[in-house]
């Protein structure tokens, strides 16, 4: 399995401030993905990060408010941007295994926004 | 539309045998997870099902019918470490998952 490494690991942060969040894997992975998961809600898919190019977005989510890079195959950042109290949740960054069967998660940041 | 429904929380003993059940409506299906997810941590992974039957794997084991739309959960010998949420999630391929909303299990002594 891969080794995710996500920080910060949770913030505390300003409404109208922006956080970006930094996901590691140790190995090369072809697919990353960005997952939120709101207080006692399940995960939601955010984006599909795909390395040179820009992020895959789902519906309800837009590259203004939360932009995504993603330099390399190991390497990715999300950004929320211009913060409310109802970005208030868990971040999680995930990556496909190498069978393209497994989807593994980092440890995921806990923001929450005053 | 994509709709997958689990039971919100479920109660056991420990040593029992507990069932989570997960039905599912998706436009496309290439397989169905099941993950444990406990307070303040990362889903890790448990089974993952393609083909109809059942996959046993230790104390764990997961059953899909893809006709039925259908998939359930089973946790034998019941730990107080299963206390956890379990998520039911269902991928149409290129690594995309659709996460049911969880199962909340409490074991009690």
């Amino acid at each position: 399995s891969a080794v995710i490494s996500q920080k910060p690991s949770r913030d505390i942060c300003q409404r109208g401030t922006s956080l970006t969040i930094q996901c590691q894997v140790d190995s090369q992975v072809t697919m990353m993905f960005w997952y939120r998961q709101q207080p006692g809600q399940s995960l939601t898919l955010i984006a599909t990060a795909n390395q040179g190019s820009e992020a895959t977005y789902e519906s309800g989510f837009v590259i203004d408010k939360f932009p995504i890079s993603r330099p390399n195959l190991t390497f990715s950042t999300l950004t929320v941007s211009n913060m409310s109290p109802e970005d208030s949740s868990i971040y999680l960054c995930s990556v496909l295994g190498r069978s393209n069967e497994k989807l593994f998660f980092g440890s995921g940041t806990q923001l929450s926004v005053l | 539309g994509q709709n997958i429904d689990q039971p919100t929380e479920m109660t056991a003993t420990e040593g029992a045998i507990v069932q989570i059940n997960c039905t599912y409506q998706t436009s496309g299906f290439n397989g169905l997870f099941w993950y444990q997810q406990h307070a303040g941590e990362a889903p890790t992974f448990l089974s993952y099902n393609v083909l109809d039957g059942l996959e046993e794997k230790g104390r764990f084991s997961s059953f899909l019918s893809r006709s039925k739309g259908y998939s359930y959960l089973l946790l034998k010998e019941l730990q107080m470490k299963d206390s956890a949420s379990y998520l039911c999630a269902v991928t149409s391929g290129g690594g995309k998952l659709i996460f049911g909303q969880g199962t909340e299990l409490s074991v009690k002594p």
